[in-house]
């Protein structure tokens, strides 16, 4: 059972933004950076944003993220079909020990 | 290019044992923190074990914990996780990650192709 909460699924048609919500708590949001992974259908997960709000080279600005507090989102503009694919927030926890994952957002392009 | 790749997946009795490597290349592999995920079929990401660049530090997660063995092996470049006791709930696609840094909290951005374990009798 993750303790990162994130909605099942969010969609939007080309062109919207979509954002997507990761709720943590003090001992791992709260207190540690944030990581964001985009895994397509049968493929590894990729790393999309780190440290809250950067990006690896070769992600499309169209990604971004932010934290406030507990609290994480992610936010794509300008939505392209090949998106569609589900989307994990991550952070290290410090009463755990570990890393955390979220429960996970499937994204839907109308 | 800087690439992992998973191996020592298969088909395990319950109570089995099974051993996974990861063999890593293009980077130099003793400095950056590693770690295992796993992925039950249909499920979402569960991290399993991490540990440290300079090795020093190994995390387990609950569910594995005093089961499973994470270690690495700078002069090949590998990294292996011994698996004992699995159940059925073990049965998931392994992959293993590198971390951006040398700690184990670090963003992963390399991953490997990922191998499936599947426990069942």
């Amino acid at each position: 059972q993750s303790v990162l909460t994130q909605p099942p699924s969010a969609s939007g048609t080309p062109g919207q933004r979509v954002t997507i919500s990761c709720s943590g708590s003090r001992s791992n949001i709260g207190s540690n950076t944030v990581n964001w992974y985009q895994q397509l259908p049968g493929t590894a997960p990729k790393l999309l944003i780190y440290t809250n709000n950067q990006r690896p080279s070769g992600v499309p600005d169209r990604f971004s993220g932010s934290k406030t507090g507990a609290s994480a989102s992610l936010a794509i503009s300008g939505l392209q079909s090949e998106d569609e694919s589900d989307y994990y927030c991550a952070a290290w926890d410090d009463s755990l020990i570990g890393y955390v994952f979220g429960t996970g957002t499937k994204v839907t392009v109308l | 290019e800087v690439q992992l790749l998973d191996s020592g997946g298969g088909l395990v009795q319950p109570g089995g044992s099974l051993r996974l490597s990861c063999a890593a290349s293009g980077f130099t592999f003793s400095t950056y923190a590693m770690s295992w995920v796993r992925q039950a079929p249909g499920k979402g990401l569960e991290w399993v074990s991490g540990i440290s660049g300079s090795g020093g530090s190994t995390y387990y997660a609950d569910s594995v914990k005093g089961r499973f063995t994470m270690s690495t092996d700078n002069s090949k470049n590998t990294l292996s996780l011994q698996m004992n006791s699995l159940r059925a709930e073990d049965t998931a696609v392994y992959y293993c990650a590198k971390g951006r840094a040398m700690v184990t909290w670090s963003a992963m951005d390399v991953w490997g192709q990922g191998t499936t374990v599947t426990v069942s009798s």
